[in-house]
């Protein structure tokens, strides 16, 4: 089974408007750490966000937040006024603390914003 | 803000040839990284490195892969024999520590092309 499921494979969203980008997750394990990543073309990971499984609010990092749904188990990325910079492959990611300190990422969800 | 430093941005080589790829991790940080992401793909991890010694790998780091930190600074991750389904971007991260909400700070990859 998938630990890290991201349903959709592309998203398409006008300059301004809001995006929401889908994450589940499977474990057992009762503390774990979720994570998005940003890869523009040029193919850098860069960190966009952190929700703790005991973080009780949700995590906000300026235009980014994370609408965390422990129960439902998922993590979507929310992405407040896209702006063209924002057109990039987004990865959700989980760390098992059971586990190890390895991320398991997702496959991905290419965003194209649009003027 | 403190980087995590991958050469070369590129290597070509010919299958069956040794490559080393390095790193040079953030400096006060004591968790390092590999992961490798095929084209198009999702992001897989490789294996970590703590206290000079592996202490994760996934099934993916074989007898053909191997990782050094030779002196203070460097990290890196050397591929035997190279195959033709070595041609991936290679990333190197580091982590200050092992603790819920330690982010992992990528470098930027080494593209690596097997002819």
């Amino acid at each position: 089974a998938q630990k890290i499921t991201q349903t959709q494979p592309g998203m398409f969203v006008q300059e301004k408007e809001a995006v929401t980008l889908d994450c589940t997750y499977d474990t057992s394990d009762q503390s774990y750490g979720l994570f998005w990543y940003k890869q523009p073309s040029s193919g850098e990971m860069i960190f966009l966000i952190y929700q703790g499984s005991y973080d009780e609010q949700n995590a906000t990092e300026g235009r980014y937040s994370l609408n965390f749904q422990k129960a439902r188990k998922s993590a979507n990325l929310v992405i407040s006024a896209s702006q063209l910079g924002d057109s990039a492959m987004y990865f959700c990611a989980m760390r098992e603390f059971q586990a190890g300190t390895a991320l398991i990422f997702g496959k991905g969800t290419t965003l194209s914003v649009s003027s | 803000e403190p980087e995590v430093t991958q050469t070369p941005s590129h290597q070509v080589t010919q299958m069956g040839q040794e490559v080393i790829l390095r790193c040079v991790p953030i400096s006060n940080h004591l968790y390092f990284y590999w992961y490798r992401q095929i084209l198009g793909q999702k992001v897989e991890f490789l294996v970590s490195f703590y206290n000079n010694e592996i202490s994760e790998k996934s099934e993916i780091f074989d007898d053909q892969f191997s990782v050094e930190r030779p002196d203070g600074s460097n990290f890196t991750l050397k591929i035997r024999s190279t195959k033709l389904e070595d041609s991936a971007m290679y990333f190197c991260a580091s982590s200050e520590g092992d603790i819920q909400n330690y982010g992992y700070t990528f470098g930027s990859g080494t593209r690596l092309t097997v002819v």
